[in-house]
């Protein structure tokens, strides 16, 4: 088990690229979610999969913003056109599912990124 | 619908004193809780969970929290602080049901000074 992890670590981009990050989950985590973590906030939830279905997304999740989860592995976030609004830290985290004495979330390092 | 109070964004202890942590949440269902852990520039460690066992909950590195339900609380203390404790601290709630999103609510947390 080498826990979650998240590619790149940090990025700065400039307004209107594009960006992608991944996350690879701990392997048996049928479940995969994305948060944001603005200074200052707690992270804020934007999407999770349960194997490759993304089930469900927030609000903050515009447009610009989509996620894959391929084959039920890792998973990608990708932002179009980027904002500076849209400098954090995304994180990644991986569970078994809701409902069991297991769930709990376990959370990748972070993809801090800046959007100059 | 759920959510975290944190009461306190900076909390201040000497070392060798008494960590305490508060947290309120709200839950129209039964909640699962956790508290959470975050150095600078890290991802989150889970500290504790709370699911629907004891309600007296021990955690890593000495820190304990206990569910109150009458109290709609999930306080985390540590009978004596090292500096080694400072860092941010998220308190995290969500539903327990089998099929629910499972994504976890946080507050906006609390930072833990510790001085010598």
């Amino acid at each position: 088990d080498t826990g979650v992890s998240q590619n790149p670590r940090h990025k700065i981009t400039k307004r209107g690229q594009n960006v992608t990050f991944r996350c690879d989950p701990i392997s048996e985590h049928n479940r995969l979610y994305w948060y944001r973590q603005t200074l200052g906030q707690g992270p804020e939830f934007l999407t999770y999969f349960q194997n490759e279905a993304q089930l469900e997304k927030s609000r903050l999740l515009s447009d610009r913003f989509s996620a894959e989860r391929p084959k039920g592995s890792f998973s990608t976030l990708e932002i179009q056109r980027t904002e500076q609004g849209d400098s954090a830290m995304y994180l990644c985290a991986s569970s078994l599912r809701p409902g069991t004495d297991a769930y709990e979330q376990y959370f990748g390092p972070g993809t801090r990124l800046t959007v100059t | 619908a759920q959510s975290v109070t944190q009461l306190g964004s900076h909390v201040s202890v000497s070392e060798g004193a008494l960590v305490l942590l508060r947290c309120n949440y709200s839950s129209s269902v039964p909640p699962y809780l956790f508290w959470y852990v975050q150095y600078p520039n890290q991802g989150l460690q889970l500290l504790l969970k709370y699911t629907s066992a004891a309600t007296l909950v021990k955690g890593i590195n000495g820190f304990e929290a206990e569910f109150k339900k009458s109290e709609t609380s999930f306080h985390l203390t540590k009978p004596s602080a090292h500096m080694s404790d400072a860092a941010e601290y998220f308190c995290a709630v969500t539903g327990d049901a089998i099929g629910s999103q499972g994504n976890l609510i946080f507050g906006k947390g609390t930072k833990l000074s510790v001085k010598p």
